[in-house]
This record gives C-alpha cells, structure tokens and sequence, in this order.
C-alpha cells in the first residue's frame, strides 16, 4: 500500500529564507506528483505537477524535483515571503485516474 | 463563481443524524472527486465520478457513506447515521476530463459530529 510522509510537518523561516520541503513515497510505481498548497479554511490549490517520466518543475519562486527510484520529492522555494505561509501537501497517483494520495502535510510559516 | 463550490461550508450533526453535502463542480467538467481530511492529515480520497457513472468507490470507509452524481454535474455526499470519527472536512474537487490532470478543489464542508 502506498504510503506518503512528509518532513518536516511544520517550519517556521524568516522572511528571505530559501528553504526544501521533503516528501517520500514508499511505491516507486508512480504516475505523476503533485504538490499543492492549502489556505486555512480554504480548499487545495495545485503548485507544481512532475509526471513520472520528469525530474524536476519549476515555477518561479518553486521548484520540485522528482526521484522516483528512491521515492522522494523536494519542493525547494527561494527567497521565501509571508504569503507564502500555508500548509503544503504532496500527493501521488498511483492508479493513473488522478486519485491521489496525499501527505500529511508541512505547515510554513514565514516570520516578517 | 467559476470555481468549484461546496455547501454547506459548515455542518453540526448530532450522532445519529443523516447528513448531505453538496458539491457544484466547474461546468462542464466530467470528472469530479470526493476526499475526506481529518484535522492535520491530509486529504484522503473517497470516490470518483466520470459524469454520472461512479467509477471507483474503494475509499469510503462504511456503507453509511453514499455518493451520487444522477446527471453528470451537481454532486451529493451523504453520510448516514453520522458518528464522530466522521467529523472532518470533506473536500470536492473536479477536472476537466479523464486525461486532464488538474483538480480544481472546492473550499470544503466542515462536519462536525456531537
């Protein structure tokens, strides 16, 4: 059965700090990860998507990488902001139809 | 709105009680999801619809759980005989079609069981 962790589950940076989320998946058999970002009281909203054949995505300040024979992803963002405090969820599909499985979740805060 | 909308967005239940959640998809989009999120955990997936047929299912936890989407658009999550471990929020989201790989989700209901 797949299984998604993610590391750290919170952070807290200074504003301007780079910094890497890590997230691990213990099935290799990938389709495709996402990362999404969640809003307090707010539904998800989709960051950065890797198909299983690509390493790495990158838009703006993000940046994900992909390495699906250790089952790890990284989402490295740069020159963090308070806006960008939330919580941030990896997901994978496993079956091919978009049915994700997702982390737990890190939970980010930038101090100002 | 274009976005995808959920209602109630906050439901108290008391044990016992049948509850129905809704949720208004993007128009024209075929494939719409159930997940369900317990507090700090992440969304777990419940059921699946393309247009009307529900194609996967394997994710709701009880048979007090019920799913339909009777003409391919509005979608209705129906708990019965709610019980506590069921509170959480319950999340929609809905994608163009089946290759499409972006969801659009919906805010969320929370449910609250007493």
């Amino acid at each position: 059965k797949q299984e998604v962790t993610q590391i750290p589950a919170a952070l807290s940076v200074p504003e301007g700090e780079n910094l890497v989320l890590n997230c691990s998946f213990t099935d290799s058999a990938i389709y495709n990860l996402q990362w999404f970002r969640q809003d307090p009281g707010k539904g998800l909203t989709s960051l950065l998507l890797i198909q299983s054949s690509q390493r790495e995505q990158t838009s703006g300040r993000l940046n994900a990488s992909l390495d699906k024979s250790s089952g790890r992803s990284t989402l490295y963002i740069a020159a963090s902001q308070p806006g960008d405090s939330a919580t941030y969820l990896c997901a994978v599909d496993t079956s091919g139809t978009y049915k994700y499985i997702f982390g737990t979740g890190t939970r980010l805060k930038v101090l100002a | 709105g274009a976005g995808v909308s959920q209602s109630p967005r906050y439901k108290v239940a008391k044990r016992g009680q049948d509850v129905a959640l809704r949720c208004d998809p993007i128009s024209g989009h075929v494939s719409l999801f159930w997940y369900q999120q317990a507090l700090g955990q992440g969304p777990e997936f419940l059921t699946y619809f393309q247009n009307e047929a529900q194609l996967d299912k394997s994710g709701l936890p009880s048979d007090r759980f019920f799913a339909e989407r009777p003409e391919g658009s509005v979608s209705t999550l129906k708990i019965q005989r709610t019980q506590q471990e069921d509170s959480a929020v319950y999340l929609c989201a809905s994608s163009l079609d089946e290759t499409t790989v972006e969801q659009f989700f919906g805010p969320g209901t929370r449910l609250t069981v007493l």
